[in-house]
């Protein structure tokens, strides 16, 4: 099993601003990923952080709006940048098990509200 | 591409109801099937998994079944409680990414 800490839990910004969302992992993981759950909808896969590589994104996500850093195993960051009220969701860090068994474990969230 | 479908909420039902909640999938190939829950103010966390076909998950009084004649992945439980007030994802495991239905919300009410 894998236990994330995701932070912060939530905010509140101001359109225009950067936000960066830190997940630390208390094991070394190969991938972690970046979600998005819009209001009342299911998640959506941003990017998939490697560690010594740029990130990979999803349609419809870019680097220059989302940049991503995976300095080491256990840690990554996501940065929401030039935010507009469009921006407001949870933002979710995720990994798989380590052991091949393809289960994924989640950070508790962060709400963003950009006002 | 492969997709997960799962019933529309939000689904209301008194305590101790039966519990029923829809997932049907596309794929290529014999995916693993996954149940997820949100509580509410938290991340989301496995409720149950199967890994091939005819293999029932259960957890916490929850079961589902792979059924790949089907390809369903169906939720149950025989007697729900206020504390399983919820949402709930059904998702699929593919080319090396979770596949995610759009997720249905439980309301349990005394």
């Amino acid at each position: 099993s894998a236990v994330i800490s995701q932070k912060p839990s939530r905010d509140i910004c101001q359109r225009g601003t950067s936000l960066t969302i830190q997940c630390q992992v208390d094991s070394q993981v190969t991938m972690m990923f970046w979600y998005r759950q819009q209001p009342g909808q299911s998640l959506t896969l941003i990017a998939t952080a490697n560690q010594g590589s740029e990130a990979t994104y999803e349609s419809g996500f870019v680097i220059d709006k989302f940049p991503i850093s995976r300095p080491n195993l256990t840690f990554s960051t996501l940065t929401v940048s030039n935010m507009s009220p469009e921006d407001s969701s949870i933002y979710l860090c995720s990994v798989e098990d380590t052991q091949g068994n393809t289960e994924a474990f989640f950070g508790q969230g962060t709400r963003l509200t950009v006002v | 591409g492969d997709s997960v479908t799962q019933m529309e909420g939000p689904v209301t039902l008194s305590e101790e109801a039966f519990l029923t909640i829809n997932c049907t999938y596309t794929a290529t190939g014999y995916p693993s099937l996954f149940w997820y829950v949100q509580y509410p103010g938290e991340g989301l966390q496995l409720l149950l998994k199967a890994t091939k076909a005819d293999d029932k998950g259960s957890n916490k009084g929850f079961e589902a079944t792979y059924r790949k004649e089907t390809t369903s992945f169906h939720l149950e439980k025989g007697s729900v409680q206020v504390s399983d007030s919820a949402v709930y994802f059904c998702a699929l495991y593919s080319n090396y990414q979770l596949i995610w239905g759009a997720g249905t919300k439980l309301i349990i009410k005394p």
